[in-house]
């Protein structure tokens, strides 16, 4: 039972637009998520986390809404750039933090 | 943040054997977590690596098939026993730093043949 659910594989976008990159939980436990990215041949690289006490937090470039009573989040991307091109993996975890479950992930393309 | 190199970084194998995979973190940690992903999937963890203790495992994975070690807060190692073709995947070694932040590893690609 996947708790954690991406349910776009992949994603183009053209640079200098906007991605919108979605993940859906299904435990109403989870307290906190986190965002990766993924190179081919690297492990997945931490980019931005929320906790269950927020609906939004930004860094740069990048931003993440969470919907707890929809049990939804996205990672917004603005503007994308050609570098974002990668597997992004949203994970989440319960308080404290022993257990981490990852989505399938998304593939994104930016096209130049 | 925190800086983990893992050895070997890639390696194929013949079913039946062992392979030891190695992970060293460059700063004290107290969670590290050994994940698998397998081609096409999310990653998946298989345990929890205690300093000084028997390692935590996951649903579907045991000790006497993943037998971990973590001899110190810096070093740990997952060994995948007898291997079979269904044992090929990418194996991560994560590190909980101290600012919530989930550091990975480079991974070890593994192939069995």
């Amino acid at each position: 039972d996947q708790q954690v659910k991406q349910n776009s594989p992949s994603l183009s976008v053209q640079e200098g637009r906007i991605s919108i990159l979605n993940c859906d939980y299904t435990n109403s436990m989870f307290d906190y998520f986190l965002w990766y990215k993924k190179y081919p041949a690297e492990g997945p690289t931490f980019l931005i986390s929320i906790s269950s006490i927020k609906d939004k937090n930004e860094d740069g470039r990048f931003t993440v809404f969470l919907n707890k009573s929809a049990k939804h989040l996205s990672l917004h991307i603005v503007p994308s750039q050609p570098g974002d091109s990668a597997v992004y993996f949203c994970a989440a975890s319960g308080y404290n933090f022993n257990k981490f479950y990852f989505g399938s992930g998304t593939k994104l393309n930016v096209k130049p | 943040s925190a800086v983990i190199s893992q050895k070997p970084s890639r390696d194929i194998c013949q079913r039946g054997t062992s392979l030891t995979i190695q992970c060293q973190v460059d700063s004290q940690v107290t969670m590290m977590f050994w994940y698998r992903q397998q081609p096409g999937q999310s990653l998946t963890l298989i345990a929890t690596a205690n300093q000084g203790s028997e390692a935590t495992y996951e649903s579907g994975f045991v000790i006497d098939k993943f037998p971990i070690s973590r001899p110190n807060l810096t070093f740990s190692t997952l060994t995948v026993s007898n291997m079979s073709p269904e044992d090929s995947s990418i194996y991560l070694c994560s590190v909980w730093g101290d600012s919530y932040e989930q550091y990975f590893g480079p991974g070890t690609r593994l192939t069995v043949t």
